[in-house]
């Protein structure tokens, strides 16, 4: 099983600042198979990237990831007020399909 | 619209059983694969279950294996989970999500691009 470890667990910035999320994976991730979700409270998940770097459908292009292998990050350019959630990395490159354990970003 | 919606969660006794349903509509529900994931109050996201579109394969968590079953009806365009042996670790809120599948048939994606709201199941005595 591949595990998905986050840093930082929480990261607080004020709006307009850049925000940089980790996801670090025990074993490489098969075709960089790796997506970002964000999740606000009392909400479903919602998808932002996948394939490492391929922004969903209606995501806005402050949200970027790159990375391969072992290590992939989540750039949000600038914060907006309705950036501050939870996020979520998922390997879907190997079965059982993992996610970490989620990064908060929160205003400072 | 295109939407997921789960029903059949409540509150069920340790080692009883529940069956979840999952209600797919504004698209063709028989081109995806689809999944469960849970969440536990205040925890993170874990993955449950997946079947493919055409039911070829089928994907269980270790925690829930030999205990839930999953499946789908194309024809009502639905996915459903079979709960048994409920324990209180199961308590959780119970997405329903769906997978793009290559056009060429070869591969499902395993992300997730449309959820639903979620259905909690809560297990206690």
């Amino acid at each position: 099983e591949i595990v998905l470890t986050q840093s930082p667990g929480t990261l607080s910035l004020s709006p307009g600042e850049r925000a940089t999320l980790s996801c670090r994976a025990s074993q490489t991730v098969s075709s960089s198979d790796l997506a970002w979700y964000q999740q606000k409270p009392g909400q479903a998940p919602r998808l932002l990237i996948y394939g490492a770097s391929s922004r969903a459908t209606g995501i806005p292009d402050r949200f970027s990831g790159s990375g391969s292998g072992t290590d992939f990050t989540l750039t949000i350019s600038r914060l907006e007020p309705e950036d501050f959630a939870v996020y979520y990395c998922q390997q879907y490159g190997s079965s059982p399909w993992t996610f970490g354990q989620g990064t908060k970003v929160e205003i400072k | 619209e295109v939407q997921l919606v789960e029903s059949g969660g409540g509150l069920v006794k340790p080692g009883g059983s529940l069956r979840l349903s999952c209600a797919a509509s504004g698209f063709i529900f028989s081109t995806y694969s689809m999944s469960w994931v849970r969440q536990a109050p205040g925890k993170g996201l874990e993955w449950v279950s997946s079947i493919s579109r055409s039911s070829t394969y089928i994907y269980y968590a270790d925690s829930v294996k030999g205990r839930f079953t999953i499946s789908r009806d194309s024809a009502k365009n639905s996915l459903y989970l079979q709960m048994s042996t409920l324990r209180a670790e199961d308590t959780a809120v119970y997405y329903c999500a769906r997978s793009l599948v290559a056009p060429d048939y070869t591969r499902t994606y395993w992300y997730f691009d449309l959820w639903g709201r979620g259905t909690l199941v809560t297990v206690s005595s």
